[in-house]
């Protein structure tokens, strides 16, 4: 089955740097995959997604990479803002109807 | 435009008694998922509906947990006989077509189920 894991359980950065949270995949079979944000006591919250034809995602400060030769992804967060403060999943597809999580990134944003 | 809608949010029960957690789907979406998240951990696919249709279980527990999606009114994950350990946020997410297609996947905002 798929496993999905991310680098380091948490990420402190100063307000305005940029923010890198990266992710591990299994399944080289896997060909869609998703960023999401989650703030405490609330839902995933969709940010960005790839599909495996594609190496490189631009949405609003925010960049997806995707390296399929070493099954890697990260997320990009440009001048990061407290509001970014959150964890952070990356979600694989792993199956027809199946989405495997990461166990998640704190990113932890000070003035 | 009313994104996926859970309730209750906050559920607290006595070990022994039964859990009811609702999702009414996005509107236009008619393809419904089950997620849990254990404190701290990420989420864990439980089960895929469609209306009137399970499409795939294979996260479900194979006891005392059941989901359904009928042709009318929301998705209904229920969990009989609660346990301590089954203490967790539920959440449900919809699609407007299946997920092989690649659709994005919404989620709401959970419902927190807590057994004393």
């Amino acid at each position: 089955g798929e496993s999905v894991g991310l680098h380091l359980p948490t990420l402190s950065v100063q307000e305005g740097d940029n923010s890198i949270i990266n992710c591990a995949y299994s399944n080289s079979a896997s060909d869609y995959f998703i960023w999401y944000k989650q703030e405490s006591g609330k839902g995933p919250q969709f940010i960005i997604d790839i599909r495996s034809n594609m190496d490189k995602r631009q949405g609003q400060r925010v960049t997806v990479l995707l390296n399929k030769t070493v099954k890697h992804l990260s997320l990009q967060i440009a001048a990061t803002q407290p509001g970014d403060s959150a964890v952070y999943f990356c979600a694989v597809n792993s199956g027809y109807s199946t989405l495997t999580f990461g166990k998640g990134t704190m990113l932890l944003v000070s003035p | 435009n009313a994104g996926v809608m859970q309730n209750p949010r906050h559920l607290v029960r006595r070990r022994g008694q039964e859990a009811r957690l609702r999702c009414s789907p996005m509107k236009g979406h008619s393809h419904v998922y089950w997620y849990r998240q254990l404190p701290e951990e990420g989420l864990k696919f439980m089960v895929y509906l469609q209306k009137e249709n399970i499409i795939d279980e294979s996260g479900m527990p194979k006891e005392r947990f059941s989901a359904e999606f009928p042709k009318e009114g929301p998705s209904i994950l229920r969990i009989q006989q609660v346990v301590r350990g089954d203490s967790a946020a539920y959440f449900c997410a919809s699609s407007p077509t299946g997920p092989d297609s690649g659709n994005t996947i919404y989620f709401g905002e959970g419902s927190w189920l807590t057994v004393v």
